[in-house]
């Protein structure tokens, strides 16, 4: 069946660092991919989606590449802001279906 | 401004009652969907809708029940029969077709 495998948090970084979140699904077909951030006591936003093979989704300066040969869609920033700290979660959405698979999240904190 | 509204925000219930979690959507969206959040395991599929009348359990919707009578209303019903309610649930609905969802603010259920 369809699955997502996220990268396990916490993350912590100081502020300007790189991030990378780290995310790789398995699935049938050719599915959406998907990144939503999720702030604290709130509901889930949209990051970034790419669709097909070789997309890179970007937002925010946040960007991720869809990977086929690899099946992964890891999530990077340059420089993180302390306002970046959330919980981060990989989605992907199979071929004709509606509903989303979510990975189990990565809570990213970023210190000044 | 569109969006989705989930009410109340917080909500307690005493063990053995039934209790009903309100989402509205004004996106004129066919499709709409409840998820369960729970700390480290992403979000779970309890039930989804793709038109009025018309809905299909997702992956955990034992101890759940849902009603779509109008397109723009998607309650659920979180009935005595599930063990382990206490837990962080969002709605969400999409375009019917397009996977990219758009999520409620959430409402957190304690069983006391």
């Amino acid at each position: 069946g369809d699955s997502v495998t996220q990268m396990e948090g916490p993350v912590t970084l100081s502020e300007e660092a790189f991030l990378t979140i780290n995310c790789t699904y398995t699935a049938t077909g050719y599915p959406s991919l998907f990144w939503y951030v999720q702030y604290p006591g709130e509901g889930l936003q949209l990051l970034l989606k790419a669709t097909k093979a070789d997309d890179k989704g970007s937002n925010k300066g946040f960007e991720a590449t869809y990977r086929k040969e690899t099946t992964s869609f890891h999530l990077e920033k340059g420089s993180v802001q302390v306002s970046d700290s959330a919980v981060y979660f990989c989605a992907l959405s199979s071929t004709g279906a509606n509903n989303l698979f979510f990975g189990t999240g990565t809570r990213l904190t970023v210190i000044p | 401004d569109g969006g989705i509204t989930q009410s109340p925000k917080y909500l307690f219930r005493k063990e053995g009652q039934n209790v009903t979690l309100s989402c509205e959507q004004n996106l004129n969206h066919d499709a709409m969907y409840w998820y369960r959040q729970d700390p480290g395991q992403g979000l779970r599929l309890i039930y989804y809708s793709q038109i009025v009348n018309d809905f299909q359990k997702g992956d955990i919707a034992e101890g759940y029940s849902v009603s779509r009578e109008k397109k723009e209303s998607f309650p659920l019903t979180v009935t005595s029969a599930q063990k382990n309610p206490t837990a962080f649930y969002l709605c969400a609905s999409s375009i019917l077709g397009d996977a990219e969802a758009f999520f409620g603010q959430g409402t957190r259920l304690t069983v006391v």
